[in-house]
């Protein structure tokens, strides 16, 4: 059971936005703004698209963008393409104690 | 360019211990600046952080694993490692080294290619 909760499959047709959630705690996503996001295709090492809630790194499109409100942090693709269709992870930074939290995964299905 | 790559046995047998390597390219783990860690992924399911080591040999490890993670590293080889004692099936799983700072405050940034370990008799 992962510590984040992520709903299992997220579809939608090309050029529709879609969005993926991520619920944690008061302890994790609530309390810290250090969310970050990954793609993975099948086979592939996953990359980071999101990282500090909102932040994308240096060549990712701006189609991806990530939000947080209270303890559910978001990821929001838009003008969704078929090379979306991929994997998709959030990821929490959760304290001292826990350390790092992971979503259990998004399949994003292109229709 | 920033290279991760893992290496270690593809197969390892119930009940004994998992030993990998990261080999790092394109940078120093004798940063400050910088974390390396390893994250799992048993086939078909989702990632799960194992631990993380710093440049000075600080470890943080999923407490969830207990006492059976220890990671170290080589500087001077520029390698750091993991081992897993006394394995199950359950441990079959693609294992990444990866790079981030601190608490993840840019994300895992940089992931190896990842390799395959299965546990079985």
């Amino acid at each position: 059971q992962s510590a984040l909760t992520q709903p299992a499959s997220v579809s939608g047709s090309p050029g529709q936005s879609i969005t993926i959630s991520c619920t944690g705690t008061s302890s994790d996503v609530g309390y810290f703004n250090l969310v970050s996001w990954y793609q993975q295709h099948p086979g592939k090492a996953p990359k980071v698209i999101i990282y500090e809630g909102t932040k994308r790194p240096s060549g990712v499109s701006s189609r991806f963008s990530g939000s947080k409100s209270g303890i559910t942090a978001s990821l929001t693709i838009s003008g969704l393409q078929v090379d979306d269709e991929a994997d998709y992870y959030c990821c929490s930074y959760a304290g001292s104690t826990t350390h790092v939290a992971f979503g259990g995964g998004t399949k994003v299905t292109v229709l | 360019h920033l290279q991760l790559q893992e290496s270690g046995p593809g197969l390892v047998k119930p009940s004994e211990t998992l030993s990998l390597t990261c080999t790092v390219s394109g940078d120093s783990l004798s940063t400050r600046s910088y974390y390396w860690g390893w994250i799992r992924q048993p086939p078909g399911k989702g990632l799960e952080w194992i631990g993380t080591v710093y440049y000075n040999g600080d470890t943080y490890y999923n407490p969830s694993l207990g006492s059976r993670v220890t990671m170290s590293l080589d500087t001077s080889k520029n390698q750091f490692f993991l081992k897993l004692t006394s394995v199950t099936a359950a441990d079959t799983s693609a294992y990444y080294c990866v790079r981030h700072a601190a608490m993840i405050s840019g994300g895992f940034d940089c992931w190896g290619q990842g390799t395959l370990v299965t546990v079985s008799p």
